[in-house]
């Protein structure tokens, strides 16, 4: 069955470029969440949608950082300005339920290099 | 804030040897607990889960139990294959709060030699 994708899979940006990173999570799955990791560190919490609600934020490291999911399935999570701090993978996942801790599952990821 | 410290790695391991992967929390109320892994070239997927004191997951041969009073929840493994080697990562959840965000540790990477 279709699981989570990610396109581009690898993004080679230059500084003060900006870039739309793409995720399509698994078909009904209500609530999506991006994460950053950084090479040799865990996945780090950006931002989380419930539909197309945008409900917490609070991860995303600066206002260069802009998410959205407009219809409530694909999303996108863009960055303007890239910054060579900016260099990492780029994780999405999507889970089924709201309201209680539900398994969440994750795309292999889009690895953005920064020169 | 809520957080995860686990073992730093490389863990490296002969085949059949046991497995012990050392994961501590510190949250503010009771979180759900996780282990996920990352097999090279493969996306995290979720190992095992525990969502209250005393629990035990498992799956796949591993299983991990929710120890509030020492706050753990190390991942062990009776007789680890060379298909195991990949990146274990503990995770929590505080279901107190709305999003279900996960909180990871570093990683700790498995390497198990025939």
């Amino acid at each position: 069955g279709a699981g989570v994708s990610q396109s581009p899979r690898y993004k080679v940006a230059k500084r003060g470029q900006d870039v739309a990173l793409r995720c399509d999570p698994i078909s009904g799955h209500v609530s999506l969440f991006w994460y950053q990791q950084a090479l040799g560190q865990g996945p780090e919490f950006l931002t989380y949608f419930q539909n197309e609600a945008q409900l917490d934020k609070s991860g995303l490291p600066s206002d260069r950082f802009f998410a959205e999911r407009p219809e409530g399935s694909v999303s996108t999570l863009k960055i303007q300005r890239t910054q060579q701090e900016d260099s990492a993978v780029y994780l999405c996942a999507s889970s089924r339920d709201l309201g209680r801790v539900d398994t969440q599952y994750f795309g292999p990821g889009t690895r953005l290099t920064v020169l | 804030g809520d957080s995860v410290t686990q073992m730093e790695g490389p863990v490296t391991l002969s085949e059949e040897a046991f497995l012990t992967i050392n994961c501590t929390y510190t949250a503010t109320g009771y979180p759900s607990l996780f282990w996920y892994v990352q097999y090279p070239g493969e996306g995290l997927q979720l190992l095992l889960k525990a969502t209250k004191a005393d629990d035990k997951g498992s799956n796949k041969g591993f299983e991990a139990t929710y120890r509030k009073e020492t706050t753990s929840f190390h991942l062990e493994k009776g007789s680890v294959q060379v298909s195991d080697s990949a990146v274990y990562f503990c995770a929590l959840s505080d279901p107190r709060i709305n999003t279900d965000k996960l909180i990871f540790g570093t990683g700790t990477r498995l390497q198990v030699f025939p």
